[in-house]
């Protein structure tokens, strides 16, 4: 069965450093999304990603953020000058197949755990 | 403002008994989907159900049916024959058509005792 796959499942840093966190979203899938949960806590909306662009963003997802595509196949979301609160687990996920409705039920890789010291 | 609201942080039920979830939504948007996700201690989101606002008959998926009350904007999740693998955190979700972001709840901490 398909899935999303993130790499690292585990990074720490130093506050101030940038992390790039990876995702590879099920392939034939349109639309990419970040997600943040901060220690077993609410899952929070940062992006959503369609048609090589942002199509939504949340308050969070400040200039400190940044997602690319680069080749088709990666989903990566860029944090700069990581801070303390930027600890959490981060989720990527895909959804809504060619040619057909997107319902929005996402697909979810394992997660990206950011520890920021 | 507060899109999905779960009013329960934690739930207990005994194993084999059934269990409801609530969850109340709003929206203005007279089309949406209404989801349901179990992330276990493990950490991993798992999707478990979905009703579309346009769906006549409420979900079912195996053990899980969603209650779907479109007039009082919920849609509780019920859980048959509760099992010790559910134990788990549920969050319930919702898409906005007019929108890509799916946006979470809060989530009820479900523990199943024996």
């Amino acid at each position: 069965e398909p899935e999303v796959t993130q790499t690292p499942s585990h990074q720490v840093t130093q506050m101030g450093q940038e992390v790039i966190l990876r995702c590879v979203p099920i392939s034939n899938h349109l639309y990419f999304y970040w997600y943040r949960q901060i220690l077993g806590q609410k899952v929070e909306f940062l992006v959503s990603f369609y048609n090589n662009e942002i199509s939504e963003k949340s308050e969070i997802f400040d200039d400190q953020f940044s997602v690319e595509r680069p080749d088709g196949s990666n989903f990566t979301l860029k944090i700069r000058s990581t801070k303390l609160e930027d600890s959490a687990m981060y989720f990527c996920a895909s959804s809504g197949l060619a040619g057909a409705p997107n319902t929005g039920e996402l697909f979810f890789g394992e997660g990206s755990r950011l520890t920021v010291l | 403002a507060q899109k999905i609201t779960q009013t329960q942080p934690g739930m207990f039920v005994q194993e084999k008994e059934a269990v409801t979830l609530d969850c109340t939504y709003d929206t203005s948007d007279p089309s949406y989907g209404l989801f349901w996700y179990k992330q276990p201690s493990s950490g991993e989101m798992i999707f478990l159900i979905y009703q579309g606002s346009y769906d006549q008959q409420n979900a079912t998926e195996g053990r899980y049916s969603l209650n779907f009350q479109k007039a009082r904007k919920s849609a509780n999740l019920v859980i048959s024959a509760s099992q010790l693998g559910d134990s788990a955190m549920y969050f319930c979700a919702m898409r906005e058509t007019s929108y890509d972001k799916v946006i979470f709840g809060p989530g009820t901490s479900l523990s199943v005792i024996p």
